[in-house]
């Protein structure tokens, strides 16, 4: 099974900064990797595919980096809606697998 | 675009069996691979489960054996199956459709989830 690790676990920003997230996996993915946000109380949703790809309706301050076994996500002038948990998900292999998450608070 | 409802959880006793039903809406759901995701009550997501379009099945070591994803296309659903249920299975329950690019198997759309409780 491949592991995902995100850090930090926790990601104090202040609105208008930028965050800079982390997710490394334990074998190379490639580029199979996935980005979601999730805010308190509501499902996860698609931010990033393929690394680097921005999902349909996801704004340019988010970007996503990386290949192999080392990820970023970049927030850009973090606006109040960012504030949420994110987590890396790989799908090169079986089982899928999901980072434990990062938690960008103000 | 497409929408993805879960429904039939609830509390449930341990060793019991549930099934969990996903509704989808907006697109045409043969078309598409889905999956079951769970999340324990203040912790990460967990993949579960995965069926095909040609009803493939693939599982998460944690319930091979105990738990059963299958489809019903002309119902425009996938279900859950989940038997000999463990204090442990308790959370929210989500389905998620995978991309449609052969290339990425990213979970673009999610349901809102269904919560399951196991206790005695």
């Amino acid at each position: 099974e491949i592991v995902m690790t995100q850090f930090p676990a926790t990601l104090s920003v202040s609105p208008g900064e930028r965050a800079t997230l982390s997710c490394r996996a334990s074998q190379s993915i490639t580029k199979n990797l996935a980005w979601y946000h999730q805010k308190p109380g509501r499902a996860p949703s698609l931010l990033v595919f393929g690394a680097s790809t921005r999902a349909t309706g996801v704004p340019a301050r988010f970007s996503g980096s990386g290949s192999g076994t080392e990820f970023t996500l970049t927030i850009n002038s973090l606006q109040s809606d960012d504030f949420a948990v994110y987590y890396c998900q790989q799908y090169n292999n079986w089982p899928r697998t999901f980072g434990q998450g990062t938690k960008v608070e103000i | 675009e497409g929408q993805l409802v879960e429904s039939g959880g609830g509390l449930v006793q341990p060793r019991r069996s549930l099934r969990l039903s996903c509704e989808a809406s907006g697109f045409t759901l043969r078309d598409y691979e889905m999956n079951w995701v769970r999340q324990a009550p203040g912790k990460g997501l967990e993949w579960l489960g995965y069926i095909s379009t040609n009803t493939r099945t693939i599982y998460a070591d944690s319930v091979k054996g105990r738990f059963t994803v299958s489809r019903d296309n002309d119902r425009n659903s996938v279900y859950l199956v989940m038997n000999d249920l463990r204090v442990d299975d308790t959370a929210i329950y989500y389905c998620a459709r995978e991309d449609s690019n052969p290339w990425h198997d990213d979970f673009d759309t999610w349901g809102q989830g269904t919560l399951v409780t196991v206790s005695s």
